[in-house]
């Protein structure tokens, strides 16, 4: 157990939906980022927050949004939702706001969204 | 062509095998190395992490890197059936937080 966690552990959506994916981080974990994973496209960084802030972007579609919370829990909001939507997403935090020595991401579960 | 490549098998070996993961990138500006195992339907954990040229060993894994060829490989000796995962490289570009990069993954399967 990483001690990152996330809710819900499965989602069944149709197009054109919104959904809501919840992360908690470790306990004393700054950062919190979002990824996606789909077989096609692989592991995909999509956001990183630190501390209620916004520290790097990737590949994210307009139609998804997050956001970190004081209590440092974060949401990824995803909105019109296509049926390449359908992958596995999963949060991952850390102490630091950068990639270092000693600075492991860890990840929690994942959250498996399908879209019909 | 992707930033990260990575040959994703699957590769099946016999138990006790040496095992060779490979990974070729063309960023230069990326500064740190890592290896991810990732079990089926779980979320990657952290195996090997490093950010100079060379070796780093840990028990039976041994990460390497070579910055001038763009090259990075994960070797485990003596491979038991409970390696069996996924394993992902990821690497770090300077100045951009804690963003990873990840290759595609390479499947491994050792049989005993």
């Amino acid at each position: 157990d990483s001690g990152v966690t996330q809710t819900p552990k499965h989602l069944i959506t149709a197009t054109g939906q919104r959904v809501t994916l919840r992360c908690s981080p470790r306990s004393g974990d700054l950062s919190v980022y979002w990824y996606q994973q789909s077989l096609d496209q692989g592991l995909q960084f999509l956001i990183q927050y630190y501390n209620g802030e916004e520290r790097a972007k990737g590949n994210i579609l307009e139609r998804f949004s997050a956001q970190q919370f004081p209590d440092l829990h974060s949401e990824l909001n995803l909105s019109s939702l296509e049926l390449g939507d359908s992958a596995l997403y999963f949060c991952a935090s850390s102490p630091t706001p950068s990639a270092g020595a000693g600075d492991t991401q860890y990840f929690g579960p994942g959250t498996r969204l399908t879209v019909l | 062509q992707k930033e990260v490549e990575q040959d994703p098998g699957p590769l099946s070996v016999p138990e006790g095998a040496i095992v060779s993961l490979n990974c070729t990138y063309s960023n230069s500006a990326f500064q740190y190395f890592m290896w991810y195992r990732q079990y089926s339907r779980k979320g990657p954990e952290l195996l090997m992490y490093t950010y100079s040229s060379g070796n780093k060993e840990d028990g039976r894994f041994t990460a390497q890197v070579d910055k001038s060829s763009k090259y990075i490989s994960l070797f485990i000796r003596d491979s038991q059936p409970s390696d069996s995962a996924t394993y992902l490289c990821a690497m770090s570009p300077r100045n951009q937080g804690g963003k990873l990069i990840f290759g595609q993954g390479t499947e491994l399967s050792v049989k005993p």
